[in-house]
Order: structure tokens, then sequence, then C-alpha cells
């Protein structure tokens, strides 16, 4: 199994630009998780989905911010207009319902500096 | 609204000694999970606690529950260097959106020659 694959792992952008990250969770896993690493917030959870559907994107910073997830592979989270405050660690994460007692898997995260 | 604070948030130590990392969270859970990240690395899963009692021990760290005071620990023995690092406590409450796990604000251990 290859884990939670991520890309980019680094990201600079300038700001007003249009920036992509992706996420490919483990196969058979029916929770995807986009999670935001900075030292002033911590670990904050931006949206979830499960079957691929978002559940809760009550922590989505605003409008500029905007996640999908059409297949089970494959989930992407946006950012347009980019900007110098989104520069983080994003971090995807998946998870089974059916095997919730294993816990949550993350990928390598994407570093992202917005310039 | 689930909430989870971790102490302390800053832990220095000298290699030999004991210390503990609590973990409180806000609303009943009956699951809570431990992770470890490493400097510019990812979260690396240590100890899922899934009832009340629950301990678990891996090397010399070990993790226990206690679902009605609603705290977790996480006891390092004889702390070596190789155990520095940030370490999260998560938990996702219980009934509603069960799946949303909501992290601590993290302990970073730093362990002394």
């Amino acid at each position: 199994d290859a884990g939670v694959i991520q890309s980019p792992r680094h990201e600079v952008t300038e700001m007003g630009q249009e920036v992509t990250l992706r996420c490919k969770p483990i196969s058979g896993h029916d929770y995807l998780f986009w999670y935001r690493q900075t030292m002033m917030r911590g670990l904050e959870l931006l949206i979830y989905f499960n079957n691929n559907v978002p559940i809760d994107d009550s922590g989505m910073p605003e409008d500029r911010f905007s996640a999908k997830m059409p297949n089970a592979s494959f989930s992407t989270l946006k950012i347009q207009p980019s900007e110098p405050r989104d520069s983080a660690v994003y971090f995807c994460a998946s998870s089974s319902s059916s095997r919730g007692a294993k816990g949550y898997t993350f990928g390598s995260g994407t570093r992202l500096t917005v310039v | 609204e689930l909430k989870v604070e971790q102490n302390p948030l800053f832990l220095s130590m000298q290699e030999g000694k004991n210390y503990t990392i609590y973990c409180n969270y806000s609303t009943t859970s009956d699951r809570l999970y431990w992770y470890r990240q490493d400097p510019g690395k990812s979260l690396e899963s240590l100890f899922v606690l899934l009832s009340n009692g629950a301990v678990k021990q891996e090397g010399r760290l070990m993790a226990s529950l206690d679902t009605k005071a609603r705290l977790s620990t996480l006891h390092i023995t004889a702390a070596v260097h190789d155990l520095s690092a940030t370490y999260f406590c998560a938990t996702a409450g219980r009934g509603g959106a069960t799946n949303k796990l909501i992290f601590g604000t993290g302990t970073l251990l730093a362990v002394q020659p």
C-alpha cells in the first residue's frame, strides 16, 4: 500500500495565482480529510468527505477555498486567488469507517508558500 | 464544539527522565488518538485508544484513556534523544460527525543528552 499520496510536495506561487493541491487516498478508505497546519493555528480541519460527498466544510476559511472529490481515488483543494496568509502545510488524510480503530493515515503534505 | 487541549506545550527533558503529557477534551468521546510529528514530516500514528481505561504501550511510550475525566495521558519512560518530536492527541467526539478528528495544540518534546 503506497499510503496517502499528495502532490506537489512544495509549491511556491505569487499572490493572486490559482493553486491546486492533489490527494490520492488509500484504496478502500471512504473518508478523506484536508487539514492545514501553521505555527499560529496548529492543525485545522478544513473539510472532509465521506464516499466522495462533502460532509463538513465549516473549516474552509473563505470562498477562495474549494475542494472536490470527483471519485474515490482523487481529491483536490483549490485556492483562487491565493494570498500570503494561505502559506502553510496542507495535509490530506484518509480513513475507513469499517476500520476506524486503525486511525487516520496522513499524506506527506504540501508546503505552500505564497509570495 | 469539541475542543482538545494539551499541556505542556513545550517540554525539555534530560535523557533517562520520566514525564507525562496531558490531553483534555471538552465533549464525550470514546476514541482518542496519539500522533508523532518530526520536523518537516507528516503525522505518524502512535496509539489508538478505544475505551475507558484503555492502556497501550510501545517501547518507552505508554498512553492511557479516562473517558469519564475526558483525559488521556502519554507517559514517557527513561527518555532518549530519538523521542524528540511534536506529539499530538486527537479525538472525534461521539455521535453525529464522529469521524471529524480534532487535534490538540501539540507538545514539542526536546530530549537533551
